[in-house]
């Protein structure tokens, strides 16, 4: 069975500060993919990056990038620059081939201050 | 803009009253699926569709009916709401399902039952 940790229940950072946000993952499939959302305390759930497990190079989408590590099962999000505009809460998930689900982690909330 | 749309954003229903929440995407998606978010719980599928006239359960069906005559769109329905229902509730679409699609979330619809 898939498996998303987020060990980080909250991550404090100053504005233009980077963070970086921990996520491991538990599969046995070969062919995966791994995303991280936002989502604000507004609600709606907002897409930032994605990685294929047979992707070569580290995602980077603007200021987010994915720190790859397919070894140790890790898919950590760093936003660089943080901006006030990033506090919220951050989920990594993933879908394995063959299945049509996400398998969410139970976030990490993020907080950006002046 | 390419969009995923919910509606109503935010309902307060009582129990027992038919409700339907509409979820409408404009990207030609072919995969969608409805997502309901709770705390401690986080999120989980409730039920998808592969394409036109095909839906399947996910994690979490009971209580929710879907449909997917056209492509753009697929509705959740409540037959019979019951407080445990009260969630936030998210529709995703993407291209197709499985690994390598980006999953796209709408807004997110807040739905009370009293």
């Amino acid at each position: 069975a898939q498996k998303i940790t987020q060990t980080q229940p909250g991550m404090f950072v100053q504005e233009k500060e980077a963070v970086t946000l921990d996520c491991t993952y538990d599969t046995s499939d070969p062919s995966y993919g791994l995303f991280w959302y936002k989502q604000p305390s507004s609600g709606e759930m907002i897409f930032l990056i994605y990685q294929g497990s047979y992707d070569q190079q580290n995602a980077t989408e603007g200021r987010y990038s994915l720190n790859f590590q397919k070894a140790r099962k890790s898919a950590n999000l760093v936003i660089s620059a943080s901006q006030l505009g990033d506090s919220a809460m951050y989920f990594c998930a993933m879908m394995n081939s063959g299945y049509s689900t996400l398998t969410f982690g139970k976030g990490t909330m993020l907080l950006v201050s002046p | 803009e390419a969009q995923v749309t919910q509606n109503p954003r935010y309902l307060i229903t009582v129990t027992g009253k038919k409700l339907t929440v509409t979820c409408s995407q404009n990207m030609n998606h072919e995969y969608m699926s409805w997502y309901r978010q709770d705390p401690g719980l986080g999120l989980r599928q409730i039920y998808y569709s592969m394409n036109v006239e095909v839906t399947d359960k996910g994690d979490v069906p009971e209580g929710y009916k879907v449909s997917r005559k056209e492509k753009r769109n697929f509705p959740l329905i409540l037959e019979s709401p019951s407080p445990n229902q009260t969630s936030l509730y998210f529709c995703a679409s993407s291209l197709q399902a499985g690994v390598g699609n980006t999953i796209y979330f709408g807004e997110g619809s807040w739905l009370t039952v009293v």
